[in-house]
């Protein structure tokens, strides 16, 4: 079964605003990166997590191995937000570094 | 750093061709990923190399596919006998896994389109 649960699959904000993007994990992760996927498709990494909380700028990330979540939050949101977010990670159980990823959150940001 | 580099971008293959994808990791990262992209899969992992040899290739389908990595500057994705459900984006990444950071990066991708 899917053991990267993504929610929700889309999200609007209005500039200014914030919320937050959560993980779900059905097995222990040993590390969680989330992406951005830009405008030509490329995706972005935004944060690598093996434990506790990281932020850059107006975003926020936290990965909690044992209660098996990440979350993603965004404050200010501004319009070269949107996009299409991914969070990635590795299950501690198995020797292989593979990325299992989430389905994905459709962002937009409305003026 | 130019970043990983895949090549072609976009590919388009008659059903039964074969089509071979090419990716550069980043200089000095010693593992390399591939994974796919399709509407209704979603992001899945296919295969890795870690200094050039095949660690985990767990996602790979059994038959037509294969990968190799003759060099550490490059690796390789065949896809013998192409078909219609092979068309996808794939996704190259390398990493390297010093200070116990795994964290990988992703190239630009290549559009596989099987007619």
């Amino acid at each position: 079964g899917d053991q990267v649960e993504q929610s929700p699959s889309a999200l609007s904000l209005h500039e200014g605003t914030g919320s937050a993007l959560r993980c779900n994990f059905t097995t222990t992760m040993r590390a969680v990166q989330w992406f951005r996927k830009n405008s030509r498709g490329s995706l972005i990494n935004l944060f690598y997590l093996a434990s506790g909380t990281k932020e850059n700028g107006r975003l926020k990330s936290a990965f909690d191995s044992k209660e098996r979540y990440s979350t993603l939050h965004i404050r200010d949101a501004q319009l070269e937000d949107s996009g299409t977010y991914f969070c990635a990670a590795e299950a501690a159980s198995s020797g292989s570094w593979q990325l299992i990823f989430g389905s994905g959150t459709q962002l937009t940001v409305m003026p | 750093n130019a970043g990983v580099i895949q090549t072609p971008r976009h590919k388009v293959t008659g059903k039964g061709q074969e089509a071979t994808l090419w990716c550069e990791p980043i200089s000095g990262h010693s593992a390399v990923f591939w994974y796919r992209q399709t509407i209704v899969q979603g992001l899945e992992f296919l295969t890795y190399f870690r200094n050039q040899a095949p660690i985990d290739d767990s996602g790979m389908p059994k038959e037509r596919f294969s990968a190799q990595m003759p060099n550490q500057s490059h690796s390789t994705l065949k896809i013998q006998s192409t078909q219609p459900q092979d068309s996808a984006v794939y996704l190259c990444a390398s990493s390297f896994p010093g200070l116990g950071s795994y964290e990988q990066y992703f190239g630009p991708g290549t559009r596989l389109t099987v007619l």
